[in-house]
């Protein structure tokens, strides 16, 4: 998985809970994106950073936040999770300099359960 | 707004057969486009990836034809087999952004059965 670790791996919580994920990566890559990836919905980026506390919003970026102080994490936050917020939780990386491909590569995933 | 729409999303083939997914874009200023392939419990792998200054590309048994005119691409999988069966994801970005960002298809589940 191209040095990308997750964490954690699944977790179970309850609504209205705060819930932070965690993506560590060891590339020394640029761009960070965290995905959610939900049947019949494919992939669709939540947020992502294009450098050390340089981030921005994706499609589904409603309820979450992020965070990237450093250039090998980037913290995804559940606010107040919500069961519409239970899905698989992709990080990627990209590092754009390395021309001419633009290929992301995916960590592992978190599934995350909200009851 | 969906920028890359896939079908079929499912897609079930005999072992030996040829699966075809297929993808269309609206956006002229997309100028590459990877296939993703996941197997259940993983993340997403790059499978091959084609620019629109050729039409096809092959790789061993997968092949990218891309038809710029009709803003459509498709992927190809020659000679299926149960290891092929996984999700496959085709997308689209423009090099020239500065943010990299992929846009992705619905995904195709594939099974190929013996």
């Amino acid at each position: 998985d191209a040095g990308i670790t997750q964490s954690p791996r699944h977790k179970v919580t309850e609504t209205g809970t705060p819930v932070t994920l965690r993506c560590h990566q060891t590339e020394n890559h640029r761009y960070m994106y965290w995905y959610r990836q939900d049947p019949g919905h494919g992939l669709r980026l939540i947020h992502y950073s294009y450098g050390v506390k340089d981030t921005d919003k994706g499609e589904v970026s409603d309820g979450y936040s992020v965070s990237r102080s450093k250039t090998e994490d980037f913290l995804l936050t559940l606010e107040s999770a919500t069961s519409s917020q239970t899905s698989v939780y992709f990080c990627a990386i990209s590092d754009r300099l390395a021309v001419p491909t633009d290929t992301q590569y995916f960590g592992p995933g978190t599934r995350l359960t909200v009851l | 707004q969906q920028q890359v729409k896939q079908s079929p999303q499912s897609l079930i083939v005999q072992k030996g057969g040829i699966s075809i997914i297929n993808c269309a874009y609206e956006n002229t200023a997309f100028d590459y486009f990877p296939w993703y392939q996941q197997f259940p419990g993983k993340g997403p792998a790059l499978l091959i990836a084609i620019r629109p200054d050729v039409s096809e590309k092959k790789e061993g048994r997968f092949t990218i034809s891309f038809n710029k005119s009709a803003k459509q691409f498709s992927l190809h999988i020659m000679d299926s087999q149960p290891g092929d069966s996984a999700t496959y994801f085709c997308a689209a970005n423009t090099r020239g952004s500065t943010l990299g960002r992929l846009y992705f298809g619905r995904g195709t589940q594939l099974t190929v059965w013996p």
